[in-house]
């Protein structure tokens, strides 16, 4: 049973660029969400989608967006980078909602 | 007020130490609770579900209150392998927003 993966694993961009970070959901889990970790904290919940559709959404501005692909796969997109967007993005897949959530190893983004 | 609660520790414990470690949430809607563990610059991996009645894996004890909407970790006969980050985790699983809700985790380090 393949995991979930996510790419790339490590990424520096500067101030005011756009950034796209892919998931790929284990297989048979039809749920993907997406969470910032800072340097620090725990993990704040950006986003989820649920067939292909965004079914939940945290605190977090308009410039983060996403997709939920046919195969369940995802992308996370984010606009006019900010230093403060310096942190661990990490994918996490599940069967169905709320249960069963397993991460990906993590995307580390670096704005400078 | 953070919506999930933990001492960030470090908590520096010997070998064979028992150690506890608390959460607190403030959000009585809360339906799901969990331990997670993540091991620096990881992913959160699930050490545990929390059952009302209380639940044991090993040396591994979680007891959930939900009126006093307290959780806690009990990890007894610490191992030099326990050392890591735990994560109280908790999951509201209203509609819109089926996500989990972390805290800022609290760090073990176990000595030799």
């Amino acid at each position: 049973e393949t995991g979930v993966t996510q790419s790339p694993t490590h990424l520096i961009k500067t101030r005011g660029q756009q950034v796209t970070l892919r998931c790929s959901s284990q297989s048979g889990h039809n749920t993907v969400s997406w969470y910032q970790q800072a340097l620090g904290q725990g993990p704040q919940f950006i986003f989820q989608y649920y067939r292909e559709e965004e079914n939940g959404r945290g605190n977090f501005p308009p410039r983060f967006s996403g997709l939920q692909f046919p195969n369940y796969s995802s992308e996370l997109n984010v606009n006019a980078l900010e230093l403060d967007d310096s942190a661990l993005y990490l994918c996490a897949s599940s069967r169905t909602e709320g249960y069963g959530y397993t991460f990906g190893s993590g995307t580390r983004l670096t704005i400078v | 007020r953070k919506e999930v609660e933990q001492d960030p520790g470090p908590f520096n414990v010997p070998e064979g130490a028992t150690v506890a470690f608390n959460c607190t949430y403030s959000n009585s809607a809360s339906q799901s609770f969990f331990w997670y563990r993540q091991d620096c610059r990881k992913e959160p991996k699930l050490l545990m579900s929390v059952y009302s009645s209380g639940n044991e894996d090993g040396r591994f004890t979680a007891q959930l209150n939900r009126a006093s909407q307290y959780i806690s970790l009990l990890i007894r006969d610490s191992k030099l392998s326990d050392s890591a980050t735990y994560l109280c985790v908790v999951n509201i699983g209203d509609t819109g927003r089926r996500a989990l809700t972390f805290g800022s985790g609290t760090r073990l380090q176990v000595q030799p």
